[in-house]
């Protein structure tokens, strides 16, 4: 089946450092990663889109410049949370379009301190 | 108002009740997918309708996209079923997909 590997499941940084997430596709070609963020008791909520080889797309109130995204293959996309602060703490996953759908990463909780 | 809404918000039922959750949708959709998430967060596809009925083991989909509705039902619950169950709706662009708040499901022993 399609699975999507997500890198780390949890981090914990000090405000001010950059964090990165890395999300694979382990057996199929992902030209779409689609990134998400949760916060408790909350939806799931689009942050962008990025596709292999070009620039991601944000959504309204994403900062493109804190928010990292990276599509330079076509099994990796990775997100980059640069000078953390407290209140980026949250849930992140990342989906792919495969063969058999959407197929998500495991998520990564990011923790601010 | 959301564009994906779910009901119940919260449910509890004890072991082998019959338990249904509920989607509504506003706007035009290629397909919805129901999707089940662990409490470490972890998300797992449970099904992508475009029309009718599915059915996955003890696990059934149902979409009717005139009334923009799906509901998703899960026949002798179990414990192990515990977790929450969230909506989300493709538009059939570019946009990924938009979801509901979920349903946190608890089934008692």
């Amino acid at each position: 089946g399609a699975v999507v590997s997500q890198h780390p499941s949890w981090v914990i940084c000090k405000s001010g450092t950059s964090v990165k997430i890395e999300c694979r596709s382990l057996d199929f070609q992902a030209t779409t990663m689609f990134w998400y963020r949760q916060f408790p008791k909350q939806s799931l909520m689009l942050m962008a889109t990025s596709n292999e080889g070009s620039k991601a797309t944000y959504e309204q109130g994403v900062e493109k410049d804190k928010f990292l995204i990276n599509h330079a293959s076509l099994t990796l996309s990775t997100l980059t949370v640069t000078s953390a602060h407290p209140e980026d703490s949250s849930f992140y996953i990342c989906s792919a379009t495969g063969p058999l759908g959407y197929t998500f990463g495991s998520g990564t909780r990011l923790t601010v301190v | 108002k959301n564009e994906v809404e779910q009901s119940p918000q919260n449910l509890t039922a004890q072991e082998g009740e019959f338990i249904t959750i509920n989607c509504s949708y506003s706007v035009g959709i290629s397909a919805l997918h129901w999707l089940q998430q662990h409490p470490g967060g972890g998300i797992v596809s449970l099904f992508m309708l475009s029309s009718g009925k599915k059915k996955h083991g003890r696990l059934i989909a149902t979409i009717n996209i005139q009334e923009k509705h799906s509901s998703l039902h899960i026949t002798a619950s179990h414990p192990r079923d515990s977790a929450v169950y969230i909506c989300a709706v493709d538009r059939g662009g570019a946009d990924g997909l938009t979801f509901g708040k979920g349903t946190h499901l608890i089934i008692q022993p």
